[in-house]
């Protein structure tokens, strides 16, 4: 069973939907989460960081972490066409871990007019 | 801010050259600086981990005879990839943490290697 796993899709919605990506863990260390946008050929953007449970917002982007589940989320509303990309989840341990990041699969998304 | 540049973002070599490949923080200093690999559809799996003027510490089966890391600014990392072969074919991408824990990481925009 890999650490992280996310449904590689992919997901085709049309504009102004609200799109929702999620990701599941096993690793009960894991203290950080982040999402990651990545446009074909183009290196990883940094979208959201959390640490805690609960949710936290930044303008259309909601992420969502629920430790308890070992489950987090990312709701894009009002999605546009721009946000066609590979939304990846990334997570990591606290302490020695240095910053490794585990990343899941990806998920492949389309936004049509 | 937080703005990662990796320089070439494409390079064809050919087989048994060794190629380098620099990253740079621009607008902040890079405690800890990471290398990534990318296969087509794949998600990115980490290589090694630099922190500055210290060795780079490699992932379990990355060679690191065959993929030398130099973290020698705060600003800059490189990654030469020596004797290389088709099977190195690959997107590597960088990253950078202003922290030694790596809180936030800022990837490069990469950098597609192909070995003819």
């Amino acid at each position: 069973q890999k650490e992280v796993e996310q449904d590689p899709g992919p997901l085709s919605v049309p504009e102004g939907a609200i799109v929702s990506l999620n990701c599941t863990y096993s690793n009960s260390a894991f203290q950080y989460f982040m999402w990651y946008r990545q446009y074909s050929r183009k290196g990883p953007e940094l979208l959201m960081y959390t640490y805690s449970s609960g949710n936290k917002e930044d303008g259309r982007f909601t992420a969502q972490v629920d430790k308890s589940s070992k489950y987090i989320s990312l709701f894009i509303r009002d999605s546009q066409p721009s946000d066609s990309a590979t939304y990846l989840c990334a997570m990591r341990g606290g302490g020695t871990s240095y910053g490794k990041l585990t990343f899941g699969q990806g998920t492949i998304l389309t936004v049509h007019p | 801010g937080a703005v990662v540049s990796q320089h070439p973002s494409w390079v064809i070599c050919k087989s048994g050259t060794s190629v380098k490949i620099e990253c740079r923080s621009l607008d902040f200093q890079a405690t800890t600086m990471f290398w990534y690999r990318q296969f087509p559809k794949q998600s990115l799996m980490l290589m090694a981990t630099s922190n500055e003027g210290s060795k780079a510490t490699y992932e379990q089966g990355v060679e690191k005879d065959k993929f030398l890391i130099n973290h020698a600014s705060l600003t800059l990392s490189t990654l030469t990839v020596t004797s290389a072969h088709p099977e190195d074919s690959s997107f590597y991408i960088c990253s950078a943490s202003g922290t030694s824990g790596g809180s936030e990481q800022y990837f490069g925009p990469g950098t597609r290697l192909t070995v003819t």
